[in-house]
């Protein structure tokens, strides 16, 4: 069975504390690896699309890589405006998603 | 910039109820999809449409769903008799291609409906 399995479940950083996000699968036909925000009340918001191993992306504060078993999503100087959940989700035909890292950046 | 509008943001229902819930997904998009979020939990797919079919549906996607696009505009989720475990955060999204033969890219998302069964 496809499994997309997120770490931690919450982190607190203090700002301007790096750090990294953790998503590790096990599927079969991986179509694509994405990385979402998600703040409360709210729908997913699209950050990244990882295809194939060695993949590097980033976007501000922020840069996600994958290999073959995992993905990190990594979190350069942090502020409070960062504070969300990151979900990652995998693409195997329909996209299905972690549970997500819930993060709090305080000032 | 182009964005998925969803109506109602909240409903509260009695159980047993029918509800229907409303996507105006964006224009240029083919493929549409409804996630449901549980409070707490994670963003759970429910199912995809394309050329007006379902594609692929999930578990959770019982006879009490049903999904339609009526017009060329608006995409719709209906619940026909609710359950209180049917209380959730329900998103609709889009996308240009479908994930059958590749990859989708990116899945716009709504801000989501909450439905509260009572």
């Amino acid at each position: 069975e496809d499994q997309v399995t997120q770490s931690p479940e919450a982190l607190r950083l203090q700002e301007g504390e790096s750090s990294s996000l953790n998503c590790s699968y096990t599927v079969s036909g991986l179509r694509g690896l994405f990385w979402y925000r998600q703040d409360p009340g709210k729908g997913p918001e699209f950050l990244f699309t990882l295809y194939s191993a060695g993949e590097e992306k980033e976007k501000e504060r922020l840069k996600a890589t994958l290999t073959k078993k995992e993905s990190f999503l990594h979190i350069t100087a942090p502020k409070p405006e960062d504070s969300a959940t990151y979900l990652c989700a995998v693409q195997v035909g329909v996209m299905r998603f972690g549970a997500g890292t819930r993060l709090t950046v305080k000032p | 910039e182009p964005e998925v509008t969803q109506t109602p943001s909240h409903q509260v229902t009695q159980m047993g109820q029918e509800v229907i819930l409303r996507c105006v997904p964006i224009s240029n998009h083919l493929y549409f999809y409804w996630y449901r979020q549980i409070l707490g939990q994670k963003v759970e797919f429910l199912v995809s449409f394309y050329n007006n079919e379902i594609s692929e549906k999930s578990e959770i996607f019982d006879d009490q769903f049903s999904v339609e696009r009526p017009d060329g505009s608006n995409f719709t989720l209906k619940i026909r008799s609710t359950k209180l475990e049917d209380s959730a955060m329900y998103f609709c999204a889009s996308s240009e291609r479908s994930g059958e033969w590749g990859n989708t890219g990116e899945l716009f998302f709504g801000e989501g409906s909450r439905l509260t069964v009572l």
